[in-house]
């Protein structure tokens, strides 16, 4: 399996703050960068997909990729006790999909 | 997107036996795919269906263990053979789509196995 690195966490923020979520990728060949959140019980959900160096913006959700560093992150805004829940960090590699170990995110009402 | 609908949603099973999952796609699907989650863990790709052909096994998965079958666009099914309690996981359909979903993964609901 390709590798994908996560903080496994739990990462604690209040509700309101900014959550932070990191995922360093070993394959410098990897074109397509992919976010998804997974709440206890379910199958995961896309949120965000990054193909190209820089950030892209969704609502309060914003993701980062830097190709150089093998870096890719996500930005939650204002984050809600809603979005209590596992964040996957995934890779596309040759139209195959590989997953970090995933960040459990708590948000603190 | 498309809809994937797998069943059995879940069963509990006995060891030595096997067990088949059936996947079926609202939609014909480029690719389809087999991932196992085993319990507090991230997903790990088993293998890729491949239609009308053999699938593609990822590294420390094998045929004998979990054949795959993927006869046309929108169906597939995983088998899970000679079972043991190290199997105990839930086993996910996923599929990239056509046109605008075509490089986004999408899951199905899973099936969770039990093994006794």
């Amino acid at each position: 399996q390709k590798e994908v690195e996560q903080n496994s966490g739990p990462l604690s923020v209040p509700e309101g703050a900014i959550a932070s979520l990191n995922c360093t990728y070993s394959d410098r060949g990897s074109q397509s960068f992919f976010w998804y959140r997974q709440y206890s019980g379910k199958s995961p959900e896309l949120i965000m997909s990054i193909y190209s160096n820089g950030d892209k913006e969704d609502g309060r959700f914003t993701a980062q990729l830097n190709k150089a560093s093998q870096y890719v992150s996500l930005l939650i805004r204002d984050s809600q006790p809603s979005d209590s829940a596992t964040y996957l960090c995934a890779f596309d590699n040759f139209n195959k999909f590989y997953f970090g170990s995933g960040t459990k995110l708590n948000v603190k009402p | 997107s498309a809809v994937i609908s797998q069943k059995p949603s879940r069963d509990i099973c006995q060891r030595g036996t096997s067990l088949t999952i059936q996947c079926q796609v609202d939609s014909q699907v480029t690719m389809m795919f087999w991932y196992r989650q085993q319990p507090g863990q991230s997903l790990t790709l088993i293998a890729t269906a491949n239609q009308g052909s053999e699938a593609t096994y990822e590294s420390g998965f094998v045929i004998d263990k979990f054949p795959i079958s993927r006869p046309n666009l929108t169906f597939s099914t995983l088998t899970v053979s000679n079972m043991s309690p190290e199997d105990s996981s839930i086993y996910l359909c996923s599929v990239t789509g056509q046109g605008s979903g075509a490089n986004v993964l999408t899951f199905g609901a899973g099936s969770r196995l039990t093994v006794l």
